[in-house]
Formats: structure tokens, C-alpha cells, sequence
């Protein structure tokens, strides 16, 4: 079985400042990975996914992750956000081959002026 | 492509009367889930089909709550009958080669 790990549950930071949101992963087979955002009233979308290849994987709005095996994780960064950024962040992971995913509990970014 | 559609957008529904969401996914997408969102538990898989067929419906609460996917292009999540608790908002998603394209979701109340 797999699971997924949101380190943080909120993340408050200033405009301009850069932001790392964490998300570890555990699965016994090869996986796709996925950041989804929601923001307030809407369904989610999806930021970027790693599916094979580079492990750094650059996603819409700026963002990107970067797939560490080793760590099992697979970090949001983002090195200067904006207001608009503030959002619901989910980290999911699917096992290749398999259709469903497993989301993490989300992350809130507030993102102060 | 419009996306997934889904209605009603808004339902606000009495305690114990029946309650059916509508979900449209994405022409050629092979899985339809059915999540429910709520702010105590979060984001929550309830059942999801793979070609129309339901593979995992572990994820739903009781038998008051009942999915079908008659065909390729539509599926329904019904209650009946509804309770306040039930009172969240569901998505559908549909999705092709592990990556999920969401509905914008039903806002349901049950009063």
C-alpha cells in the first residue's frame, strides 16, 4: 500500500519569500507523483507531476519539486511567491500502472503582504 | 474540452430526502472518482470505476450512499436518504495515465 506524508498542514510567509512545501511518500513499487492546488471554491488542478526522467520537474505559476528517491520525498519549492499563490497544496502519489492516486492531507499557504 | 462537469453546483436538501449528484467526465478518460471534502476530514476517495466498471468502493461511509457509471460518459453518486453529516462538497474526477482532472465540485447541504 502506499501513503502519502504533508509535513506541514499550514504555511504562513511573506510575499516575495520563497516557500518549500514538504510531502514524503511511501510505496514497496514505482510511482507517479503529483502537487495539485486548490484555491478557495474550486476543484483541485494540477500544479506538476514527475513521471519519469529528470527528477527535477518544473509545474505551472513558477513552481517545481524535485523527486528524491532515496528520501522518498518530493518538495514544492517556489523562490518567490505572491499573494495569488495562496491556495490549498495536495501531494499525491499513484502507483505506475494503476489508476488511482493517494492525495496527502494538504497543505494551507497564506501568503501576507 | 469543457472538462468535468458536474451538477447541481449548489444543493440544499431536508434531512431524509434523496439527494443525486451528476458527474460528466473527460471523453476518453478511462477512471471516474468520487471524493468528498470536508473541513474535519479533509479530501476523501469514495468509490472510483475503471472502464465504467466499480473497482474500490471501500471508501464509502454507508449504504445510504450509492455510485453507478451506466456508461462512458456519466455517472451518478446518490444518498438516500440524506443526513446533515452527509453536508460537504463532492468531486468528480476522471483521468488518463495516472493524472486526474477535477470537477469544480457540489457544494451540498443538508439541513
Amino acid at each position: 500500500a502506499q501513503s502519502v506524508t504533508q509535513l506541514d498542514s499550514q504555511v504562513p510567509v511573506f510575499e516575495e519569500a520563497p516557500v518549500e512545501l514538504r510531502c514524503n511518500y511511501s510505496s514497496s513499487v514505482s510511482v507517479y507523483l503529483f502537487w495539485y492546488v486548490q484555491y478557495p471554491n474550486q476543484g483541485l488542478q494540477l500544479l506538476l507531476k514527475y513521471l519519469s526522467g529528470s527528477t527535477l520537474v518544473k509545474g505551472i505559476n513558477g513552481f517545481e519539486a524535485e523527486f528524491n528517491k532515496s528520501q522518498t520525498s518530493f518538495h514544492l519549492r517556489k523562490p518567490s511567491v505572491h499573494i495569488s499563490d495562496t491556495a490549498e497544496y495536495f501531494c499525491a502519489v499513484s502507483e505506475t500502472n494503476a489508476g488511482k492516486s493517494t492525495f496527502g492531507d494538504g497543505t494551507t499557504l497564506t501568503v501576507k503582504p | 474540452d469543457a472538462g468535468v462537469i458536474q451538477s447541481p453546483r449548489h444543493e440544499v436538501t431536508e434531512m431524509g430526502q434523496e439527494v443525486t449528484l451528476r458527474c460528466k467526465p473527460i471523453s476518453g478518460h478511462d477512471y471516474l472518482f468520487w471524493y468528498r471534502q470536508t473541513m474535519m476530514r479533509g479530501l476523501e476517495l469514495l468509490i472510483y470505476f475503471n472502464n465504467n466498471v466499480p473497482i474500490d468502493d471501500s471508501g464509502m461511509p454507508e449504504d445510504r450512499f450509492s455510485a453507478k457509471m451506466p456508461n462512458a460518459s456519466f455517472s451518478t453518486l446518490k444518498i438516500q436518504p440524506s443526513e446533515p453529516r452527509d453536508s460537504a462538497v463532492y468531486f468528480c474526477a476522471s483521468s488518463l495515465a495516472g493524472r486526474q482532472y477535477f470537477g469544480p465540485g457540489t457544494r451540498l447541504t443538508v439541513l
